[in-house]
Parts: structure tokens; sequence; C-alpha cells
């Protein structure tokens, strides 16, 4: 069964920790996503990645990086947690290039809480 | 840029009514279109497709169909039940660059 495994399913932090989120992938994907789910705007796209090393902007990457060391593993990473990254984080991967496939696989979701 | 708008949830109805959420997106090109679904407690998964204009996608009693003169690609299912009460995203690829982009959600409640 394929498989998109994130580490924390919740997480509370305080302002100003650092924050790492895993995400792994057993399907041999090249690309991985991270989103935020926020109620009433939806998913939005944080970072992603088509390859190791590789990482792209999405449209809101402020006060954010990732980490693509391996293949399977995506990592988000927050340098100083605010109250307002609260949120619900989805990790995804892809196969590259077959674009209108539209079949992401998605995690399970990590729920950070910032206080 | 892209975007997709969809109807604003909750959504309430009763088990075997008819159900349909709209979608309707803009794209400088020819999207491919989806729904996806995320039931409670989980992450989303790809509920339907269609890659092309009068193309048709189904799944699980849903259907959508991608019509290009009206920009739509509305899901409709005759009979719901219980187990589809989740949040349903509208979404489009035009597959320059593998992104997807997503509307952003109705939650649908059925009641028994």
């Amino acid at each position: 069964d394929v498989k998109v495994t994130q580490s924390s399913r919740y997480l509370v932090k305080r302002t100003g920790e650092k924050v790492f989120l895993e995400c792994v992938q057993d399907m041999d994907h090249e690309n991985m996503f991270w989103y935020r789910q926020d109620p009433g705007l939806g998913l939005r796209l944080i970072y992603f990645s088509y390859d190791v090393k590789m990482k792209e902007k999405g449209d809101i990457p402020e006060g954010y990086s990732v980490s693509r060391e391996k293949k399977e593993r995506f990592s988000l990473i927050l340098e100083s947690a605010s109250t307002n990254q609260t949120s619900m984080y989805l990790c995804a991967s892809s196969v590259l290039g077959q674009p209108n496939t539209g079949e992401l696989f998605f995690g399970e979701g990590s729920r950070l809480t910032v206080l | 840029g892209d975007s997709v708008t969809q109807m604003e949830g909750p959504v309430t109805l009763s088990e075997e009514a008819f159900l349909t959420i709209n979608c309707t997106y803009t794209a400088t090109g020819y999207p491919s279109l989806f729904w996806y679904v995320q039931y409670p407690g989980e992450g989303l998964q790809l509920l339907l497709k269609a890659t092309k204009a009068d193309d048709k996608g189904s799944n699980k009693g849903f259907e959508a169909t991608y019509r290009k003169e009206t920009t739509s690609f509305h899901l409709e299912k005759g009979s719901v039940q219980v187990s589809d009460s989740a949040v349903y995203f509208c979404a489009l690829s035009e597959g320059r660059d593998d992104k997807i982009i997503f509307g952003k959600g109705t939650r649908l409640h059925i009641l028994p």
C-alpha cells in the first residue's frame, strides 16, 4: 500500500522555537510538496521539490524553508515559529513529468499549534 | 493567474438527496480538472478527474463533466450517503510545472 507518512500528527510549540516537520514517501516519487490548510483559505502551496536538493517556492514561502537530502524525504522547517503559523500542514508527492494525471498522494497532515 | 472557485459551505443534505457542488475555473491554457476529497482526520485523496473538454470523470457514484464553454467542473451525485460527509476540493493543473491549484474546499454534511 503506497504511503506518505508525516512524522507528527499534532505538535504544540512556543513562539520563536525552531520546528521541523518531516515527510517520507515510499513510492519513489520525484515530486514532493508542502501545503498548509486553513479554514476559508483552502490549500496553499508553501514549497515543492522536483528532485533531491532541489526546491522551488510556492505561493506562501515566507517564514519557511525546506530540505530534500534524500528522494523519499522532504522536510519543512519553521526557523522561528510564530502564532500565525498555527495551521494544518499537508505533505504530498507525485510522479514527475505526468502533469495531467493530477494524482497527488497526501499524508494525513500535521496539526501545528504555536503558543 | 490560474484559479479555482467553488461554492462555499457547509452544505447540509439529508441522506439520499441529490448533490451538486459548483466549481468554475480560470486558466490560460487547457487544464486538467480534478476533485479531491478529505474525510475527517485524513489527508486528501483523488476522487475523479477529466483531462479534456467534454470528458466525464466518475468514481464512487460521483460525476463531473469538463465544460470548456462555461469553464466549469461541477460535482454531482444522485443519492448521497452519510459516509460522503467530507470536504471536497476542486483543482486544476495546466501541466507546466506539475503544480496543482486547489479551490478553498466545500464541507459537506449528510444527515441520516
